[in-house]
Protein backbone atom coordinates (compact mmCIF):
# COMPACT_ATOMS: atom_id res chain seq x y z
CA UNK A 1 0.00 0.00 0.00
CA UNK A 2 1.07 3.42 -0.75
CA UNK A 3 2.14 5.12 2.56
CA UNK A 4 2.41 8.90 2.51
CA UNK A 5 3.16 9.75 6.89
CA UNK A 6 2.92 13.32 7.70
CA UNK A 7 5.27 13.89 10.79
CA UNK A 8 2.51 15.17 13.33
CA UNK A 9 -1.11 14.76 13.50
CA UNK A 10 -1.45 17.57 16.43
CA UNK A 11 0.62 20.74 16.61
CA UNK A 12 0.38 23.72 18.69
CA UNK A 13 2.72 26.70 18.11
CA UNK A 14 3.29 30.51 19.08
CA UNK A 15 2.80 33.72 16.52
CA UNK A 16 5.97 34.28 15.06
CA UNK A 17 7.80 30.53 15.40
CA UNK A 18 9.33 28.93 12.12
CA UNK A 19 7.14 25.86 11.57
CA UNK A 20 8.08 23.22 9.98
CA UNK A 21 5.72 20.24 8.45
CA UNK A 22 7.40 17.13 6.90
CA UNK A 23 5.71 14.56 4.85
CA UNK A 24 7.22 11.21 3.77
CA UNK A 25 5.76 9.15 0.54
CA UNK A 26 7.33 5.55 -0.23
CA UNK A 27 5.97 4.89 -4.04
CA UNK A 28 8.82 6.64 -5.20
CA UNK A 29 6.17 9.46 -6.79
CA UNK A 30 7.38 12.21 -8.83
CA UNK A 31 4.54 14.76 -7.63
CA UNK A 32 3.73 15.78 -4.07
CA UNK A 33 1.38 18.28 -2.47
CA UNK A 34 0.35 20.71 -0.30
CA UNK A 35 -3.03 21.61 0.76
CA UNK A 36 -5.17 23.46 3.74
CA UNK A 37 -8.67 22.51 4.63
CA UNK A 38 -10.83 24.96 6.29
CA UNK A 39 -14.76 24.64 7.02
CA UNK A 40 -16.26 25.46 3.51
CA UNK A 41 -13.14 26.76 1.67
CA UNK A 42 -12.41 22.62 0.42
CA UNK A 43 -8.82 22.35 0.02
CA UNK A 44 -6.63 24.94 -1.01
CA UNK A 45 -3.23 24.23 -2.66
CA UNK A 46 -0.49 25.59 -1.16
CA UNK A 47 2.28 24.55 -3.24
CA UNK A 48 3.65 21.69 -5.08
CA UNK A 49 6.67 19.93 -6.14
CA UNK A 50 7.01 17.62 -9.81
CA UNK A 51 10.65 16.87 -8.86
CA UNK A 52 13.45 17.05 -6.52
CA UNK A 53 13.72 20.85 -5.98
CA UNK A 54 11.51 21.65 -8.33
CA UNK A 55 8.32 23.84 -6.47
CA UNK A 56 5.82 25.63 -7.97
CA UNK A 57 3.54 28.10 -6.14
CA UNK A 58 -0.50 26.62 -5.32
CA UNK A 59 -3.16 29.50 -4.92
CA UNK A 60 -2.17 29.87 -1.26
CA UNK A 61 1.33 30.35 -1.37
CA UNK A 62 1.47 33.67 0.79
CA UNK A 63 3.43 32.90 4.39
CA UNK A 64 4.21 29.37 3.04
CA UNK A 65 7.36 28.10 1.52
CA UNK A 66 8.83 24.38 0.43
CA UNK A 67 11.55 22.11 0.76
CA UNK A 68 12.03 18.69 -2.04
CA UNK A 69 15.54 17.83 -1.70
CA UNK A 70 14.83 13.82 -1.66
CA UNK A 71 12.48 12.66 -3.63
CA UNK A 72 10.40 11.29 -0.80
CA UNK A 73 10.34 13.83 0.89
CA UNK A 74 8.18 17.43 0.74
CA UNK A 75 8.57 20.01 3.85
CA UNK A 76 6.27 22.95 4.17
CA UNK A 77 7.50 25.85 5.98
CA UNK A 78 5.59 28.44 7.90
CA UNK A 79 8.43 31.35 7.79
CA UNK A 80 6.50 33.15 11.37
CA UNK A 81 3.59 31.78 11.86
CA UNK A 82 0.40 33.54 12.26
CA UNK A 83 -3.09 33.03 13.81
CA UNK A 84 -4.58 32.56 10.55
CA UNK A 85 -2.34 29.78 9.75
CA UNK A 86 -4.30 27.40 11.90
CA UNK A 87 -5.78 24.75 10.02
CA UNK A 88 -5.55 21.37 8.98
CA UNK A 89 -2.62 20.84 6.33
CA UNK A 90 -2.70 17.92 3.71
CA UNK A 91 0.07 16.47 2.29
CA UNK A 92 -0.46 14.45 -0.98
CA UNK A 93 1.37 12.33 -3.38
CA UNK A 94 0.21 11.55 -6.91
CA UNK A 95 0.86 9.68 -9.83
CA UNK A 96 -1.10 9.98 -13.09
CA UNK A 97 -3.22 12.12 -10.92
CA UNK A 98 -4.59 9.39 -8.76
CA UNK A 99 -3.32 11.30 -5.06
CA UNK A 100 -2.64 9.55 -1.46
CA UNK A 101 -3.49 11.57 1.26
CA UNK A 102 -1.53 11.20 4.37
CA UNK A 103 -3.95 12.17 7.92
CA UNK A 104 -2.98 15.37 7.97
CA UNK A 105 -1.73 17.97 10.47
CA UNK A 106 -4.42 19.98 12.44
CA UNK A 107 -1.91 23.13 13.35
CA UNK A 108 -2.69 25.53 15.85
CA UNK A 109 -1.28 28.64 16.26
CA UNK A 110 -1.93 31.02 19.69
CA UNK B 1 -6.44 29.46 -14.62
CA UNK B 2 -7.97 26.46 -13.97
CA UNK B 3 -10.68 25.94 -11.30
CA UNK B 4 -13.19 23.30 -9.70
CA UNK B 5 -16.47 24.72 -8.80
CA UNK B 6 -18.95 22.33 -6.89
CA UNK B 7 -22.24 24.19 -6.51
CA UNK B 8 -23.82 22.57 -3.56
CA UNK B 9 -22.28 23.01 0.06
CA UNK B 10 -24.42 20.55 1.42
CA UNK B 11 -26.66 17.83 0.45
CA UNK B 12 -29.09 15.74 2.63
CA UNK B 13 -30.52 12.35 1.36
CA UNK B 14 -32.85 9.46 2.33
CA UNK B 15 -30.98 6.41 2.39
CA UNK B 16 -31.92 4.20 -0.56
CA UNK B 17 -33.04 7.20 -2.53
CA UNK B 18 -30.28 8.37 -5.51
CA UNK B 19 -27.82 10.90 -5.43
CA UNK B 20 -26.10 13.33 -7.81
CA UNK B 21 -23.03 15.37 -6.69
CA UNK B 22 -22.62 18.22 -9.39
CA UNK B 23 -19.00 19.09 -10.63
CA UNK B 24 -18.36 21.83 -13.20
CA UNK B 25 -14.64 22.79 -14.49
CA UNK B 26 -12.74 25.28 -16.13
CA UNK B 27 -9.80 24.59 -17.85
CA UNK B 28 -9.00 25.19 -21.81
CA UNK B 29 -8.20 21.40 -22.66
CA UNK B 30 -9.09 17.99 -21.31
CA UNK B 31 -8.83 17.17 -18.38
CA UNK B 32 -8.49 14.77 -15.28
CA UNK B 33 -11.26 14.87 -13.44
CA UNK B 34 -11.42 12.64 -10.25
CA UNK B 35 -13.49 12.44 -7.41
CA UNK B 36 -12.82 11.83 -3.76
CA UNK B 37 -14.44 10.97 -0.90
CA UNK B 38 -13.82 12.45 3.04
CA UNK B 39 -15.75 10.36 5.60
CA UNK B 40 -15.09 11.98 9.58
CA UNK B 41 -11.79 12.17 10.59
CA UNK B 42 -10.70 10.17 7.93
CA UNK B 43 -8.02 10.77 4.85
CA UNK B 44 -9.05 11.57 1.84
CA UNK B 45 -9.87 8.09 -0.66
CA UNK B 46 -10.19 8.21 -4.27
CA UNK B 47 -13.76 7.26 -5.84
CA UNK B 48 -13.13 7.49 -9.45
CA UNK B 49 -10.92 9.21 -11.93
CA UNK B 50 -11.71 10.16 -15.42
CA UNK B 51 -8.75 10.40 -18.43
CA UNK B 52 -10.25 9.99 -21.61
CA UNK B 53 -12.46 7.17 -23.55
CA UNK B 54 -15.70 6.50 -22.15
CA UNK B 55 -17.46 9.29 -20.89
CA UNK B 56 -19.01 7.14 -18.05
CA UNK B 57 -16.95 6.11 -15.57
CA UNK B 58 -17.34 3.57 -12.35
CA UNK B 59 -16.27 3.57 -9.26
CA UNK B 60 -15.68 1.74 -5.45
CA UNK B 61 -18.53 1.67 -3.49
CA UNK B 62 -21.13 1.75 -6.63
CA UNK B 63 -20.41 5.53 -7.65
CA UNK B 64 -20.05 6.27 -11.13
CA UNK B 65 -19.54 10.21 -12.77
CA UNK B 66 -20.52 11.09 -16.36
CA UNK B 67 -18.00 13.95 -18.32
CA UNK B 68 -19.98 15.96 -20.63
CA UNK B 69 -17.35 18.34 -22.56
CA UNK B 70 -20.25 20.26 -23.66
CA UNK B 71 -20.95 21.31 -20.38
CA UNK B 72 -17.77 20.96 -18.79
CA UNK B 73 -19.26 19.09 -15.98
CA UNK B 74 -18.05 15.77 -14.06
CA UNK B 75 -21.05 15.31 -11.73
CA UNK B 76 -20.75 12.46 -9.47
CA UNK B 77 -24.10 9.83 -9.00
CA UNK B 78 -25.31 6.82 -6.64
CA UNK B 79 -28.00 4.91 -7.80
CA UNK B 80 -29.37 3.93 -3.87
CA UNK B 81 -27.37 6.03 -1.16
CA UNK B 82 -26.48 3.87 1.98
CA UNK B 83 -26.13 5.56 5.30
CA UNK B 84 -22.37 4.94 5.36
CA UNK B 85 -22.22 7.18 2.26
CA UNK B 86 -22.19 10.53 4.50
CA UNK B 87 -19.03 11.97 4.17
CA UNK B 88 -17.49 15.14 2.18
CA UNK B 89 -17.15 14.66 -1.60
CA UNK B 90 -14.50 16.64 -3.44
CA UNK B 91 -14.19 16.87 -7.09
CA UNK B 92 -10.19 17.33 -8.58
CA UNK B 93 -8.60 18.41 -11.30
CA UNK B 94 -5.36 17.68 -12.75
CA UNK B 95 -3.58 20.45 -15.22
CA UNK B 96 -0.55 20.65 -16.96
CA UNK B 97 3.15 19.02 -17.41
CA UNK B 98 3.53 20.14 -13.75
CA UNK B 99 0.34 17.70 -12.47
CA UNK B 100 -1.18 20.37 -10.59
CA UNK B 101 -4.21 19.03 -8.77
CA UNK B 102 -6.44 21.05 -7.67
CA UNK B 103 -10.43 20.53 -5.87
CA UNK B 104 -13.21 22.27 -5.13
CA UNK B 105 -14.83 23.24 -1.96
CA UNK B 106 -17.01 20.54 -1.32
CA UNK B 107 -19.74 19.15 -0.88
CA UNK B 108 -21.01 17.42 2.34
CA UNK B 109 -23.60 14.54 2.31
CA UNK B 110 -25.97 14.09 5.08
CA UNK B 111 -28.07 11.11 4.82
CA UNK B 112 -31.32 10.25 6.67
CA UNK B 113 -32.91 7.21 8.12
Amino acid sequence: DVKVTQSSRYLVKRTGEKVFLECVQDMDHENMFWYRQDPGLGLRLIYFSYDVKMKEKGDIPEGYSVSREKKERFSLILESASTNQTSMYLCASSVRGEAFFGQGTRLTVV
Amino acid sequence: AQSVTQPDIHITVSEGASLELRCNYSYGATPYLFWYVQSPGQGLQLLLKYFSGDTLVQGIKGFEAEFKRSQSSFNLRKPSVHWSDAAEYFCGLETGTASKLTFGTGTRLQVTL
